[in-house]
């Protein structure tokens, strides 16, 4: 049970909005969620991890909302900008990085 | 500080045929692992390498190994490769010395398989 659900598969926002991408997770073994960003042409970049003894973690626009209980992460991009079009991909550890299926970001200016 | 290397960029190669890919991790670091990535199946894991040991596997057959040497860099070996093995292969490495060092990719070997 290493699963790690993500979604939506896609999403597509307004300049200056709100982006939200969710993940579910089944092992309460996994100690560490990162979250990474991927442009076409480069491998994935760490953008921002969480440890499940934090509830939300901030750095700059990006804000990662960690829920132990329902065994939920979402990753959310305030002002989002055209530059943040990419794939994101959730992950979690234990032993090994699990990743979700990833979310394509389409920003419109 | 440079970043992870993979080599080389691309690589076509025949059906039966072998091929190694190769993999230098960021200075200092220890660890290295393989990723997979399709676009039907995502990013899959395939081994890490820690200290020139295999500390984890994934579910992939054996015709995917791997190695590391004593500088770290590692190399990754597919044998008698199949079409569904076209991929991008992702080396990725971390420190290692615990479970939630981060990962650091490298931007991949695109392998296609005719």
């Amino acid at each position: 049970q290493q699963q790690v659900k993500q979604s939506p598969q896609s999403l597509i926002v307004q300049k200056g909005g709100i982006s939200i991408i969710n993940c579910a997770y089944e092992n309460t073994a996994f100690d560490y969620f990162p979250w990474y960003q991927q442009f076409p042409g480069k491998g994935p970049a760490l953008l921002i991890a969480i440890r499940p003894d934090v509830s939300e973690k901030k750095e700059g626009r990006f804000t990662i909302s960690f829920n132990k209980s329902a065994k939920q992460f979402s990753l959310h991009i305030m002002d989002s900008q055209p530059g943040d079009s990419a794939t994101y991909f959730c992950a979690a550890l234990y032993n090994k990085l699990i990743f979700g299926a990833g979310t394509r970001l389409a920003v419109h200016p | 500080k440079a970043g992870v290397t993979q080599t080389p960029r691309y690589l076509i190669k025949t059906r039966g045929q072998q091929v190694t890919l190769s993999c230098s991790p960021i200075s200092g670091h220890r660890s290295v692992s393989w990723y997979q990535q399709t676009p039907g199946q995502g990013l899959q894991f395939l081994f890490e390498y820690f200290s020139e040991t295999q500390r984890n596997k994934g579910n992939f057959p054996g015709r995917f190994s791997g190695r590391q040497f004593s500088n770290s860099r590692s190399e990754m070996n597919v044998s008698t490769l199949e079409l569904g093995d076209s991929a991008l292969y992702l080396c990725a490495s971390s420190l290692g010395g615990q479970n939630n060092s981060p990962l650091h990719f490298g931007n991949g070997t695109r392998l296609t398989v005719t």
